[in-house]
Parts: C-alpha cells; structure tokens; sequence
C-alpha cells in the first residue's frame, strides 16, 4: 500500500527566505508524485509532479522538488517565501501504470511571516 | 472552459437526510473522483470514475454512492447523513492513461447536525 507523510503540519517562514516543506512517501512500485497547493476556500492546484522523467522537477510560482529514491522523499523548496505563498500544501503519491489514484499527505499549513 | 463546478458551495443536513452533492466538468476528461477532506488528515479518495458507466470504490465509500450517466457528471449521493460524513468535498477530473494533472473543484462544505 502506498502511504505518503508530510513532516509537520505547520511551516512558519519570513518573507525571503527559504521555504522547505518535508514530504517521504512509501511505494512498492516506482510511483508517481506531485505537490498541489490550496489557497484559502478554493480547490486544489496543482504545483509540481515527478513522473521519472528527471528528479529535480521545476514546477509554478518558483516552486521545485527534487525526487530521492533512496530517501524516498520529495521535498517541496522555494528559494525565496512571498507573502502569496501562504496556503496549505498537499504532497501526494499514485502508482505508475495510469492511476489516477491518489494518496494524499496530511497537509502542511504555510504562513509568511513579513 | 468553466473546468470542475461544484453545487451546492455550503450545506447543512440533519441525521438522516439525503442530498446530492452536484459536479460536472466541461473538459472532456475521461476520469472523475470524489475526495472529502478533513483536519490534519489531508483528502481521501470516496468514489472514481474511469468513463460513463463505470465507477468503483476508493479509500472511504461507506454511506456514499455514485453514477456516471455521462461523461460531464458525477454526482455523490449521501444515502443517510450523518455528523461522520461533516466535511469539505471536493470533485475532480483528469484525463486517463498516464497521470495527468487532476483539475479540482471549488468544494462543497457539508455539515451534518
């Protein structure tokens, strides 16, 4: 069974500085992997996904993960936090071969701190 | 292109009622689901769909069902509220076949009393 944990439900950082939100994932197969972010009352966006074809992937609003197997991990990092940034961020897990499917982590809350 | 809409955007039930949570998407996608979302437990997958007259079970499906009539629609049907089943859901669609980002809908924020 796919499971994926974020650590820390709630990131506090200053404008400017480096934002680093933690995601590991458990798969018995190789796995697809995405980070969705949602702004207050709104629906899930999609930010970023690894689907094998490189490990450091470069997704919108200067947001980039970078895939390691062998920590099973694929951490959410922005070099510099903006004040829009503030949301809840989802990291998320689905198997290879077509599935929708998706397995969400617990979320992790993001507040800038001007 | 409206993309996912969702209907009703806040609801309130009593134990027992029935509703239909409405959503349909504009974009010919294939595949369709539908997540409920609570504190500190991220979304968990309800019911999905593959194409019209095809659904089957995700992670939670207990108390909900589903029909996919057409390729536009997708509603959930909560079969016997209750204050478990209080919650934000959420609808979504993509394309299927290698995966494809899902596009969510606004949410529809269900309390049960």
């Amino acid at each position: 069974a796919q499971s994926v944990t974020q650590l820390g439900s709630h990131v506090s950082v200053s404008e400017g500085a480096l934002v680093l939100l933690r995601c590991n994932y458990s798969s018995s197969v190789p796995p697809y992997l995405f980070w969705y972010v949602q702004y207050p009352n709104q629906g899930l966006q999609l930010l970023l996904k690894y689907t094998s074809a490189a490990t450091l992937v470069k997704g919108i609003n200067g947001f980039e993960a970078e895939f390691k197997k062998s920590e099973t991990s694929f951490h959410l990092t922005k070099p510099s936090a903006h004040m829009s940034d503030a949301a809840e961020y989802f990291c998320a897990v689905s198997r290879s071969q077509g599935a929708q499917k998706l397995v969400f982590g617990q979320g992790t809350r993001l507040t800038i701190n001007p | 292109n409206a993309g996912v809409t969702q209907t009703p955007k806040f609801q309130v039930l009593k134990t027992g009622q029935s509703m239909t949570l409405q959503c349909a998407q504009d974009m010919n996608h294939e595949y369709m689901s539908w997540y409920r979302q609570d504190p500190g437990m991220g979304l968990r997958l309800i019911h999905y769909s593959v194409g019209a007259g095809i659904t089957d079970q995700g992670e939670v499906p207990n108390g909900y069902n589903v029909s996919r009539s057409t390729t536009e629609d997708f509603p959930l049907r909560l079969l016997s509220a209750a204050p478990s089943q209080t919650s934000v859901y959420f609808c979504a669609s993509s394309w299927s076949g290698t995966p494809y980002e899902q596009y969510f809908g606004p949410g529809t924020r269900l309390t049960v009393t």
